[in-house]
């Protein structure tokens, strides 16, 4: 079955201290891997899309990497303005379907 | 270019009424789909419409239904609304050329009393 697996569930971390975001998945050949990042009450914002085991992708202090097994989502000295949800989904076999994760819970403070 | 756009922001309703909520996709996007966010969860896949045939289905049941329409816009009805189907109903846009990447409008808060 298609599983998507996000730890920790909430992170806390102080201006500047950088950290990871981890997702570990279960599909049956990886069509995509996403990462998204929703405000509260709001839609999910598109971030990276990673395609193969080795890739990564950067936007401004968030670099998102990919193994066989998980993505990383790191961010370098995060702001106050990083704090939100982080979301991973991967496509599900058909290839129509987001699967995504319960999501990371960013706060960062000044 | 134009997002992804839902329609109404926020919705209260009754248990048993029935709900209809709007999407229009992104320029250049053909594919939409439906998803069911309850708190504190990630999205849950509903449905997805391309060619304003229905494209793929997760596990949700028949009373939830929807249309596509020639310019790619599209509809979300749920009939026999019940407590647990309020939620964040998010609509998402793509394109079947080019990535998968999916673009997901602002949301739709539906409460059910």
């Amino acid at each position: 079955e298609d599983q998507v697996t996000q730890s920790p569930e909430a992170l806390r971390l102080q201006e500047g201290e950088s950290s990871s975001l981890n997702c570990s998945y279960t599909v049956s050949g990886l069509r995509g891997l996403f990462w998204y990042r929703q405000d509260p009450g709001k839609g999910p914002e598109f971030l990276f899309t990673l395609y193969s085991a080795g890739e990564e992708k950067e936007k401004e202090r968030l670099k998102a990497t990919l193994t066989k097994k998980e993505s990383f989502l790191h961010i370098t000295a995060p702001k106050p303005e990083d704090s939100a949800t982080y979301l991973c989904a991967v496509h599900n076999q058909a290839g129509t379907a987001l699967i995504f994760g319960k999501g990371t819970t960013l706060s960062v403070s000044s | 270019e134009t997002g992804v756009t839902q329609s109404p922001t926020h919705l209260i309703k009754t248990r048993g009424q029935q709900v209809t909520l709007r999407c229009s996709s992104q320029s250049g996007h053909n594919t939409v789909s439906w998803y069911q966010q309850a708190l504190g969860q990630g999205p849950q896949f509903i449905f997805q419409y391309y060619r304003e045939e229905e494209n793929g289905r997760g596990n949700f049941p028949p009373r939830f239904s929807g249309l596509q329409f020639p310019n790619y816009s599209s509809e979300l009805n749920v009939n026999a609304l019940e407590l647990d189907d309020s939620a964040l109903y998010l609509c998402a846009s793509s394109s079947t050329t080019g990535s998968y990447e999916q673009y997901f409008g602002p949301g739709t808060r539906l409460t059910v009393t």
